[in-house]
C-alpha cells in the first residue's frame, strides 16, 4: 500500500536561511512523487514532480527535491527562504497505473524576518 | 496555464439544505476530482471522474454525489447538508495518462453548514 509521511507539521526558518521539508513514502513500485504549495485561502499549486527521469528535480521559485530510493525519501529544499515562501506544503505520491493519489498531512512553513 | 474555476469561494448554508458546488476547467482534461480538506487530515478524495458521465467513489463518498454532463464541468452535490460537512472543498483536473500527470487545483470553496 502507498503512504506518505511528512515528518514535520511545522517548520520555522529565518529569511535568507535554507529550507528543508521532509517527506518519506512507501510504495510497492516506482512511484510518481510531487510537491505542492498552498497559500492561505488558495488551491494547491504544483512545485515540482519526480517521474524517474532524474533523481534531483528542480521546481519553481528555487525549490528542488531529491528522490532517494534507498531511504524512500523525497525531501524538499530551498537554499534561501523568502517571506513569500510562508505557506503549507504537501508531499504527494501517485499510485502506478491508477487514480489513487495520496497526500501527506502537510507541513506549514513559517518564515521570520 | 490550466485554469480550474470553482464557482464560489465562500458559502454558508443551513443543515438539511441541498448544495451544488461547481467546477469548470479550461484545458480539456479528462480527469476531474473533488476533495475536501480539513485541518490535520490533509486532502481526502470524495469522487473522481475520468470521462463524461463516468464517476468513481473516492475515500469518503458518503453524503455526496457528483455529476459530469460535460467534459469541462464537474459538480459536487450535497443532498442534505450536515454540520460535519463544513470544510474546504477543492476541485482538480488532470490529463489521463498513467500516473505522472499532476493535478491542477482550483482555489477552493469554503463551505460552512450552520
Amino acid at each position: 500500500a502507498q503512504s506518505v509521511t511528512q515528518l514535520d507539521s511545522h517548520v520555522s526558518v529565518s529569511e535568507g536561511t535554507p529550507v528543508l521539508l521532509r517527506c518519506n513514502y512507501s510504495s510497492s513500485y516506482s512511484p510518481s512523487l510531487f510537491w505542492y504549495v498552498q497559500h492561505p485561502n488558495k488551491g494547491l499549486q504544483l512545485l515540482l514532480k519526480y517521474t524517474s527521469a532524474a533523481t534531483l528535480v528542480k521546481g519553481i521559485n528555487g525549490f528542488e527535491a531529491e528522490f532517494k530510493k534507498s531511504e524512500t525519501s523525497f525531501h524538499l529544499t530551498k537554499p534561501s527562504a523568502h517571506m513569500s515562501d510562508a505557506a503549507e506544503y504537501f508531499c504527494v505520491v501517485r499510485d502506478t497505473g491508477g487514480f489513487k493519489t495520496i497526500f501527506g498531512a502537510g507541513t506549514r512553513l513559517f518564515v521570520k524576518a | 496555464d490550466v485554469k480550474v474555476t470553482q464557482s464560489s469561494r465562500y458559502l454558508v448554508k443551513r443543515t438539511g439544505e441541498k448544495v451544488f458546488l461547481e467546477c469548470v476547467q479550461d484545458m480539456d482534461h479528462e480527469n476531474m476530482f473533488w476533495y475536501r480538506q480539513d485541518p490535520g487530515l490533509g486532502l481526502r478524495l470524495i469522487y473522481f471522474s475520468y470521462d463524461v458521465k463516468m464517476k468513481e467513489k473516492g475515500d469518503i463518498p458518503e453524503g455526496y454525489s457528483v455529476s459530469r454532463e460535460k467534459k469541462e464541468r464537474f459538480s459536487l452535490i450535497l443532498e442534505s447538508t450536515s454540520t460535519n460537512q463544513t470544510s474546504m472543498y477543492l476541485c482538480a483536473s488532470s490529463l489521463p495518462d498513467g500516473f505522472n500527470q499532476p493535478q491542477h487545483f482550483g482555489d477552493g470553496t469554503r463551505l460552512s453548514i450552520l
